[in-house]
């Protein structure tokens, strides 16, 4: 099994909501990530997992919460958010290497609205 | 500040050759990775370089010469389904990876 897998597909959200986007890897990957991408524009860095501990956070506001229950999964909490936060949120996997080669598999992502 | 830059658009016919350049400045570095992703995809792995020097995998080659910070991608034999966006990214930090800007490559038949 070579897949990640992200749900929902799509969110829409108010700024009151709080929501939750998951992410699900197989692959015995220890390092999990969390990506956000607007349209024609690179993937951004949200928040680094390393053997199930966070390793880093690129200056991400506190409305977003990263959880990681176990080595095959990865929660992105979402609360308060704002229309600006609208995106793609991807997730991504690979084998926890301390430098070097790093392979990332992706997600599909989450397509969030924000209204 | 970490910045790679890329050619935003890059337009070529079927069987031709492409390079899409990257130049990086990156406080550390690891290597170079290129990423394919079509319009609504996830982006793909294609090819990873940390020493000088080309790497061919099938009708992609990467370049990496890390004394100019500056690496290439070559497609050849371009097919209709190699149009999408194409970004190079520098390992940094073991597992940090910094995306470059994109080029959307646009092939024609």
């Amino acid at each position: 099994d070579t897949e990640v897998t992200q749900t929902p597909k799509h969110l829409v959200m108010g700024m009151t909501n709080k929501k939750s986007l998951k992410c699900e890897q197989h692959m015995g990957h220890r390092a999990m990530y969390w990506y956000k991408q607007k349209a024609k524009k690179p993937p951004e860095l949200m928040f680094v997992y390393s053997y199930e501990k966070l390793s880093i956070n690129e200056s991400v506001p506190s409305r977003f919460s990263p959880e990681c229950p176990n080595s095959s999964l990865l929660n992105l909490h979402l609360h308060a958010l704002q229309p600006e936060d609208s995106a793609l949120y991807l997730c991504a996997s690979s084998q926890d290497e301390v430098s070097g080669y790093n392979e990332q598999f992706f997600g599909p992502g989450t397509r969030l609205t924000v209204l | 500040g970490q910045s790679l830059e890329q050619p935003s658009e890059v337009t070529a016919v079927e069987g031709a050759i492409v390079q899409i350049n990257c130049t990086y400045q990156t406080s550390g570095f690891y290597g170079l990775s290129w990423y394919q992703q079509h319009d609504g995809g996830a982006p793909t792995f294609l090819s990873y370089n940390a020493l000088d020097g080309l790497e061919e995998t099938g009708r992609f080659s990467s370049f990496l010469s890390r004394s100019d910070s500056y690496g290439y991608l070559l497609l050849q034999e371009l097919q209709m389904k190699d149009s999408a966006s194409y970004f190079c990214a520098v390992s940094s930090e073991g597992q940090k990876l910094v995306f470059g800007t994109g080029t959307r490559l646009l092939v024609s038949p």
